[in-house]
């Protein structure tokens, strides 16, 4: 299996535009994660979901993130507007249980000039 | 809401020296205990994990060991190698079961 596939690597982007992040999970597993890793905070979950259906978004910072799931082999993490703090690296993981370590992928570091 | 404390932040070892990091959890709940490894540019990968009903568990030249009674776990790395040079998160995990990750330990290994 390649692992957890995450695109785009790196994205620069100008503040107020739209950023999509892009995730394929190892197939099977039916639980997938997405993290935002930074200096201040670590490793921060936002959101996961099970078999496709999001459980816990608490961790989102606001209404300008979005995340969706509408197949068990893609999902996105949406950020409109963006804005220069969400600058960050983007991790998307999965695991075959929740009790199980997770796969991350090799993240997105996201640029917001 | 689970609280893990991880120490040094930064370990600087000779090469064949051994190197340990140490974790502390709040939540009595928790058991379950993974670490990750992170290379430069690269996602967390998982070394290791113990879970609540063992003390310590060994994997070559890595072992882990927990004290439920204390709350602390701690990662040990044997015979050193400059590869073994990254950033290592604890973590622990409870009722939810979504892991509470420590703030890293940034290793460096010395040739």
């Amino acid at each position: 299996d390649a692992g957890v596939i995450q695109s785009p690597r790196h994205e620069v982007t100008e503040m107020g535009q739209e950023v999509t992040l892009r995730c394929k999970p190892i197939s099977g597993h039916d639980y997938l994660f997405w993290y935002r890793q930074t200096m201040m905070r670590g490793l921060e979950l936002l959101i996961y979901f099970n078999n496709n259906v999001p459980i816990d978004d608490s961790g989102m910072p606001e209404d300008r993130f979005s995340a969706k799931m509408p197949n068990a082999s893609f999902s996105t993490l949406k950020i409109q507007p963006s804005e220069p703090r969400d600058s960050a690296v983007y991790f998307c993981a999965s695991s075959l249980k929740l009790t199980d370590g997770y796969t991350f992928g090799s993240g997105t570091r996201l640029t917001v000039v | 809401g689970e609280n893990v404390e991880q120490h040094p932040s930064t370990l600087s070892v000779q090469e064949g020296d051994s190197a340990v990091i140490k974790c502390t959890y709040s939540d009595s709940a928790s058991n379950y205990f993974p670490w990750y490894k992170q290379e430069l540019g690269k996602g967390p990968q998982l070394i290791i994990d113990i879970r609540s009903n063992v003390g310590e568990k060994k994997d070559q030249r890595i072992a882990v060991t927990l004290n439920k009674t204390a709350k602390h776990f701690s990662l040990h790395i044997t015979e050193t190698q400059p590869e073994d040079s990254a950033v290592y998160f604890c973590a622990a995990a409870g009722g939810s079961y979504i892991p509470t990750f420590g703030r890293g330990t940034s290793l460096i290994v010395h040739p």
